[in-house]
């Protein structure tokens, strides 16, 4: 399989629950991205990974736990979400998040928080 | 203001009809701009990308930007219904992390 890979495609989950969204990529690329895309609002950008490493955290709950175990698999841990999660989650792969590369998009887990 | 504005609202046009998106932002220190296209429930994909000011041309479509104006602009000729889908505008100081415009959507009607 190429390209970029997220499961869940969807997830309904209550507040009290503890999930996680996997993010794969076979790209062979070195930086890893997760976005959340609310309706009606713009694109927004939570986490960075570059070779594995957090490089940033753009304000994001502790309640969204990333991680990045290698370049090519990012988790994102949910826990005690709140109905205002509810959105889709993308995760995106640049090549070498030091350098300016395109960045290629999952097609999101669609997440639901009753 | 926010960081990077999208205009128009949601546009339908007939087909075959020339379609202009633009995108307004305020940070002059942007030099990458980037098109998506995001079908309905679908991850966005990467239409055009840009460096600086110019234009940038790739079968049907046209990226324009304008720094000075703080502008940019997709141009698709002789638009189809396979067109119709959410159009985000996204740039960059660096290259590397992006903001994006909240996205027009586009209806082309056969």
């Amino acid at each position: 399989e190429t390209g970029v890979t997220q499961t869940p495609r969807h997830l309904v989950m209550g507040m009290t629950n503890k999930k996680s969204l996997k993010c794969e990529q076979h790209l062979g690329h070195n930086a890893m991205y997760w976005y959340k895309q609310s309706a009606k609002k713009p694109l927004e950008l939570m986490f960075v990974y570059n070779f594995k490493e957090q490089t940033e955290n753009n304000s994001v709950p502790s309640r969204f736990s990333p991680e990045c175990p290698n370049s090519s698999h990012l988790f994102l841990h949910l826990h005690t979400l709140q109905p205002e999660d509810s959105a889709l989650y993308l995760c995106a792969s640049s090549l070498d998040g030091d350098r300016q590369e395109t960045q290629y998009f999952g097609p999101g887990t669609r997440l639901l928080v009753l | 203001q926010k960081e990077v504005e999208q205009d128009p609202g949601p546009l339908s046009v007939p087909e075959g009809a020339i379609v202009s998106l633009n995108c307004t932002y305020s940070n002059s220190a942007f030099q990458y701009f980037m098109w998506y296209r995001q079908y309905s429930r679908k991850g966005p994909e990467l239409l055009m990308y840009t460096y600086s000011s110019g234009n940038k041309e790739d079968g049907r479509f046209t990226a324009q930007v304008d720094k000075s104006s703080k502008y940019i602009s997709l141009f698709i000729r002789d638009s189809q219904p396979s067109d119709s889908a959410t159009y985000l505008c996204a740039m960059s100081v660096d290259g590397q992390n992006f903001v994006f415009g909240p996205g027009t959507r586009l209806s082309v009607l056969p």
